[in-house]
This record gives structure tokens, sequence and C-alpha cells, in this order.
């Protein structure tokens, strides 16, 4: 049982570029999470998911697109990427019920993905 | 609006003795909250929720509705408590159970 696996742990990009963070999740859970940590800024939400096929905003969208074809995997997609955009990207996963949120139930994160634009 | 604040970036403390990590919050429904903990280069773990009222680590927290509080305390402070503490507030409705994070608090535990 893995938990949340993130690949790649590393990486560096030119401004322009485009990638995709993958985010994998074994514990069958229906919630996803996609966040981004910055020194002095603690961890901000990017975009979230409540089950396969949907996605939604959070605090801070813009420039990132995510999907959610398969329950246990969320990508996040950078398309264009920008200096500040370089971040440490943490995805989480939590359980719910059929139907609406288990309370208490905490966020189980990944690893991180350290990503650099030059 | 929801909010959580953590005052104190860094807190320094000797070895053995007592630590509080302060976490306030701003919000009008019904709080439910967690004590995130992130070791040098590790993934954030969970630490307490306030609803297990629960000790891990040493480590207390208790929810105060009155004065919106939701403080980390140990009495006596391990080098290896030496970390991010991140507090984290749970929205529900349209938010779908997404947390907000505070900007969190380094603790350095010095011998």
């Amino acid at each position: 049982n893995a938990g949340v696996t993130q690949t790649p742990k590393f990486r560096v990009l030119k401004t322009g570029q485009s990638m995709t963070l993958l985010c994998a999740q074994d514990m069958n859970h229906e919630y996803m999470y996609w966040y981004r940590q910055d020194p002095g800024m603690g961890l901000r939400l990017i975009h979230y998911s409540v089950g396969e096929g949907t996605t939604a905003k959070g605090e801070v969208p813009d420039g990132y697109n995510v999907s959610r074809l398969k329950k246990q995997n969320f990508l996040l997609g950078l398309e264009s990427a920008a200096p500040s955009q370089t971040s440490v990207y943490f995805c989480a996963s939590s359980y719910s019920t059929q139907g609406g949120f288990e309370r208490n139930q905490p966020q189980h994160f990944g690893d991180g993905t350290r990503l650099s634009i030059l | 609006a929801q909010r959580v604040t953590q005052p104190e970036k860094l807190l320094s403390v000797f070895k053995g003795a007592p630590v509080e990590l302060k976490c306030n919050y701003s919000y009008s429904g019904s709080p439910e909250l967690f004590w995130y903990v992130q070791y040098s280069r590790q993934r954030l773990q969970l630490l307490l929720r306030h609803i297990s009222r629960e000790s891990i680590k040493g480590f207390t927290a208790d929810l105060n509705k009155g004065e919106t509080s939701f403080h980390l305390k140990k009495p006596f402070a391990q080098e290896e408590d030496s970390a991010m503490y991140y507090c984290a507030l749970r929205l529900y409705g349209g938010s779908q159970g997404n947390l907000i994070f505070g900007k969190g608090t380094k603790l350095s535990v010095k011998p």
C-alpha cells in the first residue's frame, strides 16, 4: 500500500515549456487535491476533484489545468511554464462516503514534486 | 471569510522547554481543525485532529471555540520535534471538504 505517489520528484523547466505532474493513490479515495507550497505562504489549493471525471478550481488555479480520467489518478498540467510557478507541488487524497464528505477524515499527502522554472 | 492564522513564522526553544504553537481561525460554520507536521524534505503528515482529543508524540491541541483557537502544545520539547507545523481548517458545503492552511510555523528545538 503505497498511499499517494507523485512523479516526478524533481524537474527543471524552461519558461514556456509544458509538463504534467502525476498523482496516483491506491486507497480508493474519491477526493483528490493539488497544492503548491511556497515559503511564507503555506499550502494553497490549486485544483481539486471530488470524483472521477470531475474537477474544480481552488484558490490559485490560473496557469494550471487538471484531469481526473481515472479515480486513482489526478494529473496537474502546466501548459506554458512561468518562473512564478517555481514551487513544491503536493498532491493529497481523502476518503468520502457515497454522496457526501466524511467528516474528520484527514487528507493524505504525497512526497511532493520540486519544480524549478528558469 | 475563512482564514487560519499562525502568528509565528519561527519558534525556537531549548530541549526540555514547553512549546506552544498558536493557531487562530475564522469560520462561521462548525469548525474541523487539524495539525499537520512536515519534517525536513518530507511529506506532510497528520499530527492531530481536534475531534480525536488524543496526544500524539506528546503533543495536544484543544479547540477553544470562544477564542477561535486551536493551539498546539507540548510540555517538554525534543530535538526531533524540529519541523514545520501547519494548522488547517476544513470547509464544508460547496467547498467539498477543502482544507485552508495557515502559513506554518517552523519549530526549532535546540540541544
